[in-house]
């Protein structure tokens, strides 16, 4: 199983964006994806968690009413959609898998990464 | 919320040391520990899970300790790729949450 996501983006001020995460080579399965951005030079921070087949939802509290997590199904790609964007969220946005209870629930399998530009 | 502390920030080694960063959670989370290694560019790595189990595929001069509050990564005989940043994680069921060190940067 991959994760492969979605090419870089340059958006404005107070525009949104729209990362997705394929998974390649399997099927969504009760594993969360879940999002960690990493700004210029600074360290990973948890987004949010989301169950695909079950719609489930668990949003970092910071990111609370500006952050929306999805999936299509039938193309087996989840997504995160951010709102109002300001230039502090210029940042590496990654999905991310929590393998499970088995290695509880670390973080096992990671996109590639997708570069988001906020400019004014 | 649990706050998770890694120090240091920055260590300097050389080729074929033993070096050893440490994570600490501002209350006992258990065994509720993972390391991760970043290379520049990069997505993070899974090293260890459980506190204490290496992941598949990770040579086993890393290895991790502790519970509770406090844990460590080591890295024997440090190679030339493990100049790199490394990150603690706390994974916490109720409510969902996780937690990452600020990391901490293996320079030579």
């Amino acid at each position: 199983v991959q994760l492969v996501q979605s090419g870089a983006e340059m958006k404005k001020s107070g525009s949104s964006v729209k990362v997705s995460c394929k998974t390649s080579g399997g099927t969504f399965s009760s594993y969360s994806i879940n999002w960690v951005r990493q700004a210029p030079g600074q360290g990973l921070e948890w987004m949010g968690s989301f169950i695909p087949i079950v719609d489930e939802v668990n949003y970092a509290q910071r990111f609370e009413g500006r952050v929306t997590f999805g999936a299509d199904r039938s193309s087996t790609t989840a997504y995160m959609e951010l709102s109002s964007l300001k230039s502090e969220d210029t940042a590496v946005y990654f999905c991310a898998r929590d393998g499970g209870a088995a290695i509880a629930h670390a973080f096992d399998i990671w996109g590639q990464g997708t570069v988001v530009t906020v400019s004014s | 919320d649990i706050q998770m502390t890694q120090s240091p920030s920055t260590l300097s080694a050389s080729v074929g040391d033993r070096v050893t960063i440490t994570c600490r959670a501002s209350q006992n989370i258990n065994n509720w520990l993972a390391w991760y290694q970043q290379k520049p560019g990069k997505a993070p790595n899974l090293l260890i899970y459980k506190a204490s189990s290496l992941e598949s595929g990770v040579p086993s001069r890393f290895s991790g300790s502790g519970s509770g509050t406090e844990f460590t990564l080591t890295i024997n005989s440090l190679q030339p790729d493990d100049f790199v940043t490394y990150y603690c994680q706390h994974y916490n069921r109720l409510p969902l949450m996780y937690t990452f060190g600020q990391g901490t940067k293996v320079e030579i």
